[in-house]
């Protein structure tokens, strides 16, 4: 089955830094990588998706980059603020797979 | 569109009770699925419903079961509580298509506590 692995595990950044989160997932036919964001006390929270027919994609502060080839993905953060201290997780999934495969997760701190 | 909603949002029980919790979809979304978090082992995957059939299925044991009733809605049912199962219960609700771009949506989740 898929295994996905997702580093590091902590990233402390001072606030106006970027953070990048890296996973990678070892089955080729996966073809869509969601990241989510989740709060202390909530649900994880869908920020970013990307698919496998596309390289790069972003929204605002927030981009995610594929590399099919070497089978990673990567989000990044520019301008981090304080509000972007969470826990990430990145997931991938393929066709005829309805359950996707997370990674263990990312503590993201942002120190004022 | 209101979110997912899961019922209730805490919970305390000592071992050897059952419990069970409820999922609300997303309207229109056909498929719930069902998580354990907790902070040494991450998400797992429980078990996901479509149109009130079971059809997938993680690695726990039977006393965790669930079902989906014809308005999409999900219960998930713990029998003989063991001390391990304090955690987070995360339901997802999604469209349910098959080619592998389903966005899965969660909801606050269910924090259980046996004692």
């Amino acid at each position: 089955g898929e295994n996905v692995e997702q580093h590091p595990s902590t990233l402390s950044v001072q606030e106006g830094d970027s953070a990048v989160i890296k996973c990678t997932y070892s089955d080729s036919a996966s073809n869509y990588f969601p990241w989510y964001k989740q709060e202390l006390g909530k649900g994880p929270q869908l920020i970013i998706d990307i698919r496998s027919n596309v390289g790069e994609k972003k929204d605002q502060r927030i981009a995610v980059t594929l590399n099919k080839t070497a089978k990673h993905f990567s989000l990044h953060i520019t301008e981090t603020q304080p509000e972007d201290s969470a826990v990430y997780f990145c997931a991938a999934s393929r066709g005829g797979s309805y359950i996707p495969t997370f990674g263990r997760g990312t503590s993201l701190i942002v120190h004022p | 569109k209101a979110g997912v909603t899961q019922t209730p949002r805490y919970l305390i029980k000592t071992r050897g009770q059952q419990v069970t919790l409820s999922c609300s979809p997303i309207s229109g979304h056909r498929s719930v699925s069902w998580y354990q978090q907790t902070p040494g082992q991450g998400l797992q995957f429980l078990f996901e419903y479509f149109s009130e059939t079971q059809r997938n299925k993680g690695n726990f044991p039977g006393r965790f079961s669930g079902r989906q009733f014809s308005n999409s809605r999900s219960e998930m049912n713990v029998s003989t509580l063991e001390l391990g199962d304090s955690a987070l219960y995360l339901c997802a609700s999604s469209l349910g298509g098959l080619d592998g771009t389903d966005t899965q949506y969660f909801g606050p989740g269910t924090r259980l506590t046996v004692l």
